[in-house]
């Protein structure tokens, strides 16, 4: 079935460091691909989405391409902040039938003063 | 404008009990989605709604499990005769229409522990 690969981590950085945080899907159909975000003692949100080949999702300096040759939909942030730090879960929605989104595993991510 | 509501925000309740969790979608939203959150499993899906009906529930974990959705708007899943493995954060969300590009909000969920 559709699945979602992301690293777990945790991952732990300096502020001001350079985040990639990888995330590949199987390639069934063409799926919308989504980044969500859980900050600490806060639910789900939406950070960023793109929902064809070659789309750039950004928001918050971050950014995802959608990169269907490589199933590829990986997070980036120039320049990370303390208050960046939270669980980025990856995921993919084809939507049209009775599916729902299909999650990665989610990367705790933890930001250093 | 409102977002998507879950009650009760905890629930504490004794192996055997049959419990009930209430999603209050956002308003206009047709489509509405149950999730399920924890440690082992990750997030799941459980289950799909477009209006009041559910085309699939063959995600739900067992047949302990079921829900309902009466006027295209409040959503109820029911969990009989819990057992400790239901233990997990419950999760809802609403999208507009369901459609593959739209964004699903979520609910603070409901975490649940069974004892």
């Amino acid at each position: 079935g559709d699945s979602v690969t992301q690293m777990e981590g945790p991952v732990t950085l300096s502020e001001e460091a350079f985040l990639t945080i990888n995330c590949t899907y199987t390639a069934t159909g063409y799926p919308s691909l989504f980044w969500y975000v859980q900050y600490p003692g806060e639910g789900l949100q939406l950070l960023l989405k793109a929902t064809k080949a070659d789309d750039k999702g950004s928001n918050k300096g971050f950014e995802a391409t959608y990169r269907k040759e490589t199933t590829s939909f990986h997070l980036e942030k120039g320049s990370v902040q303390v208050s960046d730090s939270a669980v980025y879960f990856c995921a993919r929605f084809s939507g049209g039938g009775a599916d729902g989104l299909t999650f990665g595993k989610g990367t705790h991510l933890i930001i250093q003063p | 404008g409102a977002g998507v509501s879950q009650s009760p925000s905890n629930k504490v309740t004794e192996k055997g009990k049959d419990v009930e969790l209430r999603c209050d979608p956002i308003s206009g939203h047709t489509a509405l989605y149950w999730y399920r959150q924890s440690l082992g499993q990750g997030l799941e899906f459980l289950i799909y709604f477009q209006g009041n009906s559910a085309p699939d529930k063959s995600g739900l974990p067992s047949d302990r499990f079921s829900a309902e959705r009466t006027g295209g708007s409040v959503s109820t899943l029911t969990i009989q005769r819990t057992q400790q493995e239901d233990s997990a954060v419950y999760l809802c969300a609403s999208s507009p229409s369901g459609g593959a590009g739209q964004t699903q909000y979520f609910g603070p969920g409901t975490r649940l522990l069974v004892l």
